[in-house]
């Protein structure tokens, strides 16, 4: 399987604790993003990386969150002090420099459970 | 800054049969996309259909096609011949200056045999 690659699929942990997700792009793909999809409601975008470079971030990317591309291939997405707000679906997903139409291809997701 | 406005929460339709997935924009950008993706259980985001803000033949993609109309600021999904398999949540989305998608909250299609 060539697609976007999310670890781990679910994660329960306790608030306070720190967690860390990865994904792994399509191969190629220069262009990755992280977005947050909550309970009822569409992805919201948190940060977009162009390389190893990142070059937005909204403004949900808290003190708590950050994320990281080492050398432009995998990413990982890290959440500090979790709180139960953050239970949510992280989704990754990438694509190559813009196409027609700009496509994004999607992981499965990371679902996250604070207790 | 972008808006999606999808009013449907959820919609029903007979196997076999059309069925249009309204969504509704604001931007305040001159150049723009439109997107339709479709979020089946599994969670997985399927990208289905893009509409540029220039172009000006309505987009399709084999059963997807979109009914786009710039003055109303509309960006309809239409799904022809509904299959079984198309069962799933319909989000609307809109990429404008930046790069980031900005999405609706979603409409449930339930497709009845």
């Amino acid at each position: 399987d060539t697609g976007v690659s999310q670890d781990p699929r679910h994660k329960i942990t306790k608030r306070g604790q720190n967690v860390t997700f990865r994904c792994d792009p399509i191969s190629e793909h220069n262009r990755l993003y992280w977005y947050r999809q909550t309970l009822g409601q569409g992805p919201e975008f948190l940060t977009y990386f162009q390389n190893e470079a990142q070059l937005e971030k909204s403004r949900l990317l808290s003190d708590r969150f950050s994320a990281e591309r080492p050398k432009g291939s995998f990413s990982t997405l890290e959440i500090q002090r979790t709180e139960q707000g953050d239970s949510a679906m992280y989704l990754c997903a990438s694509t190559r420099d813009r196409g027609d139409t700009g496509e994004l291809f999607f992981g499965e997701g990371s679902r996250l459970t604070v207790l | 800054a972008q808006k999606i406005t999808q009013t449907q929460p959820g919609m029903f339709v007979q196997e076999k049969e059309a069925v249009t997935l309204d969504c509704t924009y604001d931007t305040s950008d001159q150049s723009y996309g439109l997107f339709w993706y479709k979020q089946p259980s599994s969670g997985e985001m399927i990208f289905l259909i893009y509409q540029g803000s220039y172009d000006e033949q309505n987009a399709t993609e084999g059963r997807y096609s979109l009914n786009f109309q710039k003055a109303r600021k509309s960006a309809n999904l239409v799904i022809s011949a509904s299959q079984l398999g198309d069962s799933a949540m319909y989000f609307c989305a809109i990429q404008g200056g930046s790069e980031k998608l900005v999405f609706g909250k979603g409409t449930k299609l339930t497709v009845n045999p």
